[in-house]
């Protein structure tokens, strides 16, 4: 059981808008920055967004990131295929003085 | 190129140690932290092990507590991860992970705190008899 839970799936279809949600506690979200990374099938976990809301380097400016109270949010727009991965937040927590992930969220554009 | 290469895994038996190594290159080693992040067959993303830019900050999981030690070599460029009392469910492929930048408060520094940006290929350590 991760400390941050995530949806384990969603999926849309293509040119539309999704959302993927990570609910934590005060130990972690409610006080910590929050990062998403992208996992292509095969692939080392990329950063999409650090800081709650800020768009990493060289990474596509439909993904997108928030964060209210202790729950946080990656959202993609404009949906392609390849876009089909797994995502992962994560944040500090202060229970267990290190970093958490979350469980991951597949996603499948349909 | 910035690059982080990991090398070292392989198959160990319960009860074994194995070493793993971080190479990096393409960006000034020092002025970054370095973690550990695993991930077990068909499972998802795990921290192992963080280590800020000066070595003096250093956080594990309790997976890791006791069992893992992290240390890196700025000389060398170089992170490792020896891994002590190996069980079948540290079979996971470990990959090395360049923090971003670090955060500090409190007295303490945060290795990866605002995300891991630059990640090797991973090493596959299975443990098995």
């Amino acid at each position: 059981q991760s400390v941050l839970t995530q949806p384990p799936s969603v999926s849309e279809a293509p040119r539309q808008r999704v959302t993927i949600s990570c609910s934590g506690s005060s130990s972690n979200i409610g006080n910590h920055a929050v990062s998403w990374y992208q996992q292509l099938p095969g692939k080392s976990p990329k950063l999409l967004i650090f800081y709650d809301d800020q768009l990493s380097s060289r990474v596509s400016d439909r993904f997108s990131g928030s964060k209210s109270g202790t729950s946080a949010s990656l959202a993609i727009s404009g949906l392609q295929s390849e876009d089909e991965a797994d995502y992962y937040c994560a944040a500090w927590d202060d229970s267990l003085n290190g970093h958490v992930f979350g469980g991951g969220t597949k996603l499948t554009v349909l | 190129e910035v690059q982080l290469v990991e090398s070292g895994g392989g198959l160990v038996k319960p009860g074994g140690s194995l070493k793993l190594s971080c190479a990096a290159s393409g960006f000034t080693f020092t002025n970054f932290g370095l973690n550990w992040v695993r991930q077990a067959p068909g499972k998802g993303l795990e921290w192992v092990a963080s280590i800020t830019k000066s070595g003096t900050y250093i956080y594990y999981s309790e997976l890791a507590k006791g069992r893992f030690t992290i240390s890196r070599d700025n000389a060398k460029s170089s992170l490792y991860l020896l891994m002590n009392s190996l069980r079948a469910e540290d079979t996971a492929v470990y990959y090395c992970a360049r923090s971003r930048s670090e955060y500090c408060s409190g007295g303490g520094c945060y290795s990866g705190y605002y995300g891991m940006d630059v990640w090797g290929q991973g090493a596959t350590v299975t443990v098995s008899s």
